[in-house]
Parts: structure tokens; C-alpha cells; sequence
């Protein structure tokens, strides 16, 4: 069965550096998504992204978050200045489109642990 | 976005049936029923969905009350594995398709 997957499992950076975290959507999906879940807490909206630009996004997703699919079949995820509470798990997901698909279900990868030193 | 209401936690016993609640008393017509579930250290998985009638798949049965205000996911046998945590979400049905979790209800199964 075709899966998400996200690069690297687990990364470090130090605070005010820039992180990338990578995502490998199911090949034929069009709308993308990308959520955190810091440690004990609950799975957050970040951003979701359809025909090459931001649909939707939370309050969490202020000016130091940026997405971006630069080719076909990547989409990532860029941090610009880390901050200590950007420590976190991130969650890519992918839905496919076509004729009925507004319900279709979110497929999740499992996640690139970011930890913010 | 309309809000579900879980129990916290649930225990259940190995090959039994585990009946999983949620109220959302403020649905709206054109909202439907989504379940999630979260395996430790894993990403959400997909369980189930629907409108108003009942829904069977491979992995679990989901039974929605005549008046839509809460709704029932039911594994028929609980195994080791289906210990996660399980969250009962509305999605509006539009183009974005967004999920809103909550905190949902942490299933433990034992032996």
C-alpha cells in the first residue's frame, strides 16, 4: 500500500537555526497538509497546500513557517529561526482528489522528530 | 468547527469488543463523522467515516444515532495492537478537508 514518508526521523538544531523537513506524498494525492505534535499534547493544524499554494493555515503558522512542493514529488516544511518550543513531532499528510474525494481520508507518515537545543 | 466530546481513557480486554463513544451534540448537516486513531510513536491512521447510516470496513463498524448528535466506534475484537489513542473528529465537506483533533481516548488492551 502506498505510504507517506518523511525525512529525517529525527533532527537537532540549535535554537535560531533553519530546519527542513521533508515529505514524500502518495504520488497521485494533491492536497498536503502538515501538523506538530509537541510531546503530551494534542496533534495541531499547522498548514494544508493544494495547486501549488497555501489553502489554509493556523494561528500557529505565523512568518517563520514556510511550505513549499519544489518539484513532484517532494513537499517540505521550512523553519526559518528555530525556537526552543518548536520542539516537537511533524506530521505530513496527503488526500487524493477527483470526483467524491472531499471526504477521502488523510494519509499521515509518521513523523520527523524536531528538537530545538 | 463543531466539538466532540471523548471519555479520557477506555480499558478493554484482548479479543473482546471495545464499544469507543463521542458526542458532538453541535454537528451540523453537512458534517461528517471521522475516526483516527494514533499507534505509539506513529503517525494517525485512518479508521473510519460517515453521515448517518451505519459503517462497516475491514477494521472497525461505526454506528451514528438517528439524531447524529454522538456517535460509536466498534472494534469487534480487541487486539494488543488496536491499543492507541483514538480520535473522533467533524469534517466540514469542503475542498480543504482539514482535521481538527482533540484529545480523543487513549484505548489500552490487556492480555
Amino acid at each position: 500500500e502506498p505510504e507517506v514518508t518523511q525525512t529525517p526521523s529525527h533532527q537537532v538544531t540549535q535554537m535560531g537555526q533553519e530546519v527542513i523537513l521533508r515529505c514524500v506524498p502518495i504520488s497521485n494525492h494533491l492536497y498536503f497538509y502538515w501538523y506538530r505534535q509537541i510531546l503530551g499534547q494534542k496533534v495541531e493544524f499547522l498548514v494544508s497546500f493544494y495547486n501549488n499554494e497555501i489553502s489554509e493555515k493556523s494561528e500557529i503558522f505565523d512568518d517563520q513557517f514556510s511550505v513549499e512542493r519544489p518539484d513532484g514529488s517532494n513537499f517540505t516544511l521550512k523553519i526559518r529561526s528555530t525556537k526552543l518550543e518548536d520542539s516537537a513531532m511533524y506530521f505530513c499528510a496527503s488526500r487524493g482528489t477527483g470526483a467524491g474525494s472531499y471526504n477521502s481520508p488523510l494519509h499521515f507518515g509518521n513523523g520527523t522528530r524536531l528538537t530545538v537545543t | 468547527d463543531a466539538k466532540t466530546t471523548q471519555p479520557n481513557s477506555m480499558e478493554s480486554n484482548e479479543e473482546e469488543p471495545v464499544h469507543l463513544p463521542c458526542n458532538h451534540s453541535t454537528i451540523s448537516g453537512t458534517d461528517y463523522i471521522h475516526w483516527y486513531r494514533q499507534l505509539p510513536s506513529q503517525g494517525p491512521e485512518y479508521v473510519i467515516h460517515g453521515l448517518t447510516s451505519n459503517v462497516n470496513n475491514r477494521m472497525a463498524s461505526l454506528a451514528i444515532a438517528e439524531d447524529r448528535k454522538s456517535s460509536t466506534l466498534i472494534l469487534h475484537r480487541a487486539t494488543l495492537r488496536d491499543a492507541a489513542v483514538y480520535y473522533c473528529i467533524l469534517r466540514r465537506n469542503n475542498q480543504g478537508g482539514k482535521l481538527i483533533f482533540g484529545q480523543g481516548t487513549e484505548l489500552s488492551v490487556k492480555p
